[in-house]
């Protein structure tokens, strides 16, 4: 699996939008691009994925650049709630995809 | 909305006592994962296990570790002899019913070996 890279850790007022980057300048063309958070050693929670173009769930969007070396979750509209570790996370969807977790980004949702 | 579930929340055990860790998976879910997390660390990858077999393992599942489907709803981890370092999150995970779907994680069992 290709390797991500994302900032140690981030504030976002509550209320605005949080915008969390990821480099994957490895990633390879039938790979996905996942986001998982995790509240406080709760169980990992699947946010969104996309391969090509940006996707809209829910809970967030997710932009993917066009050479797909990046992208970028939003959070539209940040709650306390949303304060948790969030993971990029390459996968080749054709495999058993052992998840593989990194340190991800630390989100401080602020009052 | 379909969950992960595990059970027990917070098992505590003596060392070299045998632990189950028991999951009931998404209904319909074929593919099935644990993963540990010691504390303040990161989620690592034990074992997946698809088709009554297991698919791949890490280093860190060695013969201590075994995996069961014993009925169509469970999925176990067992742990042999309990070490102290053996203490973490543990959580299952299950995937649908092609390789493509999206992987779903329970909330954990904490395990605590005294």
């Amino acid at each position: 699996d290709a390797k991500t890279t994302q900032p140690t850790s981030m504030d976002c007022a509550e209320g605005r939008a949080a915008n969390l980057p990821c480099n994957h300048s490895t990633i390879s063309g039938n790979e996905y691009v996942y986001w998982y958070r995790q509240i406080h050693s709760q169980g990992p929670q699947y946010i969104i994925h996309g391969l090509k173009n940006n996707e809209t769930n829910e809970m967030a969007s997710l932009i993917i650049t066009e050479d797909r070396k990046s992208s970028t979750l939003i959070l539209p509209h940040a709650t306390l709630r949303d304060t948790a570790v969030y993971y990029c996370i390459v996968l080749m969807k054709t495999s058993y995809d052992k998840v593989i977790f990194g340190p991800g980004t630390s989100l401080s949702v602020i009052p | 909305e379909p969950e992960v579930t595990q059970t027990p929340s917070h098992q505590v055990t003596q060392m070299g006592q045998e632990v189950i860790l028991r999951c009931v998976p998404i209904s319909n879910h074929l593919y099935f994962y644990w993963y540990r997390q010691i504390l303040g660390q990161k989620v690592e990858f034990l074992v997946s296990f698809y088709n009554n077999e297991i698919s791949e393992k890490s280093e860190i599942f060695d013969d201590q570790f075994s995996v069961e489907r014993p009925d169509g709803s469970n999925f176990t981890l067992k742990i042999r002899s309990t070490k102290l370092e053996d203490s973490a999150m543990y959580f299952c995970a299950s995937k649908g019913q092609v390789r493509s779907d999206t992987q779903y994680f329970g909330p954990g069992t904490r395990l605590t070996v005294l």
